[in-house]
This record gives structure tokens, C-alpha cells and sequence, in this order.
């Protein structure tokens, strides 16, 4: 089992709201991801890091902001939710280097209303 | 473009009895290949990953091979048991970045029926 998780698991909550999702491993990654899941959809990368101070957008464009002024821990901000932002949120961590396993948390989902 | 197709879409067999999940990529220039497997509601987790050398690996009753020549891969389960049932996600990594980026396909749900 990765050591790798994320709050809440479930979020239900009305449109216009801000909301952090929260992602902490104690792993000692360097690298880390979020990823969005819809339904049946395969995933994709919305943002990532290399390390602290560092974080990238990522393939799928999205409305939302990501932070790592920790190595354990990559919140992810949603500042006005909207119905379109409802999707499983994933986050991942990795060690540095294209063959390393990437460990994935248990996710949220977000429901907008 | 880098894609990974995957079939079936979906699958139902009877607990006890093996199956095979396909996969199929264009991911260039190739990496590495994963085998996930996603329980509903839950993260990935990784049962295999191979590199361009390795053309097969297991994990218990999991076997993933690999044929880099024609980019295709395929997971067989053998003696399937109930707690088999999940989506099984093949994912293609290049390595024509330092990200070493992932590729996902959409998965193959797999239902096992007692």
C-alpha cells in the first residue's frame, strides 16, 4: 500500500464555492501529479512538479492552481467551482526518472451543483 | 499523435476461468509499459511494468507481455477470482521528456461472476 493521501475522499458543494483538495505523501517524492478521471475516460494530467517552488500545467487545460512549498504535500485550488469541474481528482508521486513507479492516492470525487 | 487503445471495452467471466486483456500503442519514443489495475472508487495500482528488453512479466496470477516490434501488449489473469473485478488500465510511457510521460488508455472493465 502507497503511503500516499488525499481529503476528502467525496465533496459535494454549489457552484461559485473555492475548494482545496489536499494530497500528502511521506514517500520522499520528488516528483508530483494530479490527474483528472471521468467516468469510463481515461487519465489526465492536469498539473505536476518536479520538486518544492516547482509545478507545471499539464496535457488536459484546467481552471484550477497548485502549489508545492513542501516536498510531502500538493494542494490543488479550484476557486470558483463550477458543475463542469465535477470528476475524480488523482493524485500521484514518483521518484525521479522515467521508469519509477508512479503511486497513486485513493482520489477525490467532486461533485459541483 | 501518442495513443494507447485497449480491449474489450468491457468483459464478464466466471470466477475460476483465465483471461486476456489487449492493448495496443503509438507512444514514440517508447519508455516503459504499466499494467494498472483500479478497483471503483479507488486510485491505480500498479501490477507490472516492462521496459523495451522485457517481453513478459508476472505478478502472481497477473502475466503481462510485451511485443515492442509490432507495439502491443496483453494482460493475462489466470484462475480469476471475484476480487478480480476492476478496470484494467495499460499506460505507455515515453521518454522523450524528463517528465517521462504517461500515456493512459481508457481501460478494460473486467467483471467476475461467482
Amino acid at each position: 500500500e502507497a503511503d500516499i493521501y488525499q481529503t476528502p475522499r467525496y465533496l459535494v458543494i454549489g457552484t461559485g464555492k473555492k475548494i482545496t483538495l489536499e494530497c500528502s505523501q511521506t514517500m520522499g517524492h520528488d516528483k508530483m501529479y494530479w490527474y483528472q478521471q471521468d467516468p469510463g475516460m481515461e487519465l489526465h494530467l492536469i498539473h505536476y512538479s518536479y520538486g518544492v517552488n516547482s509545478t507545471e500545467k499539464g496535457d488536459l487545460s484546467s481552471e484550477s492552481t497548485v502549489s508545492r512549498i513542501r516536498t510531502e504535500h500538493f494542494p490543488l485550488t479550484l476557486e470558483s467551482a463550477r458543475p463542469s469541474h465535477t470528476s475524480q481528482y488523482l493524485c500521484a508521486s514518483s521518484e525521479t526518472g522515467t521508469a519509477y513507479e508512479q503511486y497513486f492516492g485513493p482520489g477525490t470525487r467532486l461533485t459541483v451543483t | 499523435k501518442n495513443q494507447v487503445e485497449q480491449s474489450p471495452q468491457s468483459l464478464i467471466i466466471l470466477e475460476g476461468k483465465n483471461c486476456t486483456l489487449q492493448c495496443n500503442y503509438t507512444v514514440s519514443p517508447f519508455s516503459n509499459l504499466r499494467w494498472y489495475k483500479q478497483d471503483t472508487g479507488r486510485g491505480p495500482v500498479s501490477l507490472t511494468i516492462m521496459t523495451f528488453s522485457e517481453n513478459t512479466k508476472s505478478n502472481g496470477r497477473y502475466t503481462a507481455t510485451l511485443d515492442a516490434d509490432t507495439k502491443q501488449s496483453s494482460l493475462h489473469i489466470t484462475a480469476s477470482q471475484l476480487s478480480d473485478s476492476a478496470s484494467y488500465i495499460c499506460v505507455v510511457s515515453d521518454r522523450g521528456s524528463t517528465l517521462g510521460r504517461l500515456y493512459f488508455g481508457r481501460g478494460t472493465q473486467l467483471t467476475v461472476w461467482p
